[in-house]
């Protein structure tokens, strides 16, 4: 069965960093294209990045430069570096995996991102 | 960016009544290999989203087949066939045809 866990997230002041983690477990997690996706609260979803299977990553405008996506294999194991946090990267922040490409199949359940002084 | 326009924002339906949500895309969402990347997630309240269609119209495992998903270029829509109480939540079509990946505003489904 496919799951996935994500952890790390918390309350932080603005101009802060986190670092988001998500554990896979019931397949291999560097199999497939892993993303992260956002939102705020009362609000819709938002796509913040993406890893391809070879490494390569992708990520949002409003985040460029500031979040990177990465992985550890040997963990099974997504994760996202989150510096220079600002007051509207506040949100539950989501794992989901391209099981095949173009579509999210699994969603984790969620970790939320307070910045605020 | 593509944006996914989602109509209605709010659908007060009738248990056992059908229901349908509409996405139109500013710009097609045919993908160089031929694909259609529009999806379709439920988000139950205080659940994380899931999956029930993608590339427009396949039912993702463990879907109740009540749900169908439809159209093509850049029309596409969300039918449930018999609303049940199980269905109430926030509707959400989102594309993966081109960067940025984009979302819809949501469609939120109520029972009256």
């Amino acid at each position: 069965e496919v799951q996935l866990l994500e952890s790390g997230g918390g309350l932080v002041q603005p101009g802060g960093s986190l670092r988001l983690s998500c554990a896979a477990s019931g397949f291999t997690l560097s199999s497939y294209a892993m993303n992260w996706v956002r939102q705020a609260p009362g609000k819709g979803l938002e796509w913040v990045s993406v890893i391809s299977v070879r490494g390569g990553t992708r990520d949002a405008d409003s985040v460029k430069g500031r979040f990177t996506i990465s992985r550890d294999n040997s963990k099974n194991t997504l994760y996202l570096q989150m510096n220079n946090l600002r007051a509207e990267d506040t949100a539950v922040y989501f794992c989901a995996t391209e099981a095949e490409p173009g579509t999210l199949f699994y969603w984790g359940q969620g970790t939320l991102v307070t910045v605020s002084s | 960016d593509i944006v996914l326009t989602q109509t209605p924002l709010s659908s007060p339906v009738t248990l056992g009544q059908p229901a349908s949500i509409s996405c139109r895309s500013s710009q097609s969402l045919v993908h160089s290999d031929g694909n259609t990347y529009l999806s379709w997630l439920q988000q139950r309240p205080g659940q994380p989203p899931r999956l029930l269609i993608y590339k427009t119209s396949i039912r993702f495992s463990g879907v109740p087949d009540r749900f169908s998903g439809s159209g093509a270029g850049t029309d596409f829509t969300l039918q449930i066939s018999r609303v049940e109480a199980e269905d109430v939540g926030v509707y959400h079509c989102t594309q993966l045809t081109q960067f940025p990946y984009t979302f819809g505003q949501g469609t939120k489904l109520e029972i009256k």
